[in-house]
């Protein structure tokens, strides 16, 4: 059975561009998470999807970051435009029920030059 | 004051010793407490989870919950160099939403 993927696993763009994150959760989880980790701090929450509706977004940092699941399947982050502050690794998790353990992906290097 | 902190490391054991990694959390609302391993440019790994004061044992792996002290810990075993990885203290309500520590960097050698 595939694992959580994510997409790119590298990416550099250049401060003001936009970049969009993909993540495919495991077969039939609804829940699906996106975290984020910035040099020398801890993993942090951004938000939760169950299916395609956001229950939880109360990590996203500001509106430049666009999270979508339509279809609730696979799910994007878009950061528009990037700023040098959101280079990082987003991770991207998903577990079958809120009551399940959550599998990471491997996450998405982000450089903003 | 962080909402979870662990023991910053990074922590330095010889093989067949126990490691032991800490972590404390503020808010008292916490009810699942997770420990997860990280292999460097790895997804982090669940190992342990538990919701109950007290001792969790998972073969080398124990987990101690102190709620009234705010206290998790984690005892690695006969410590192996493959368990050498960066060890990541989470806390939530459920599974899905954490707060995770910083990490303890633990280094087994042979």
């Amino acid at each position: 059975e595939a694992g959580v993927t994510q997409f790119p696993s590298h990416s550099v763009i250049e401060k003001g561009q936009t970049v969009t994150l993909r993540c495919d959760p495991i077969s039939g989880h609804d829940n699906l998470y996106w975290y984020r980790r910035v040099m020398g701090k801890e993993i942090k929450f951004l938000l939760h999807f169950v299916k395609e509706s956001k229950q939880d977004e109360s990590g996203m940092p500001n509106n430049r970051f666009l999270a979508e699941r339509t279809g609730g399947t696979y799910s994007t982050l878009k950061v528009q435009p990037a700023e040098l502050e959101d280079s990082g690794v987003y991770f991207c998790a998903s577990s079958l029920d809120m009551n399940t353990e959550a599998f990471f992906g491997q996450g998405t290097r982000l450089t903003v030059v | 004051q962080k909402e979870v902190e662990q023991n910053s490391g990074p922590l330095s054991v010889p093989e067949g010793a126990i490691a032991s990694l800490n972590c404390t959390y503020s808010d008292r609302g916490s009810q699942s407490f997770f420990w997860y391993r990280q292999y460097s440019g790895k997804s982090p790994e669940l190992i342990m989870f538990i919701y109950s004061n007290g001792d969790k044992e998972d073969g080398r792996f124990t987990a101690q919950l102190n709620k009234a002290s705010q206290y998790v810990s984690l005892l690695i075993r006969d410590s192996q160099p493959s368990d050498s990885a960066t060890y990541l203290c989470a806390v939530g309500v459920s599974y899905g939403k954490l707060t995770f520590g910083q990490g303890t960097i633990l280094t087994v050698h042979p």
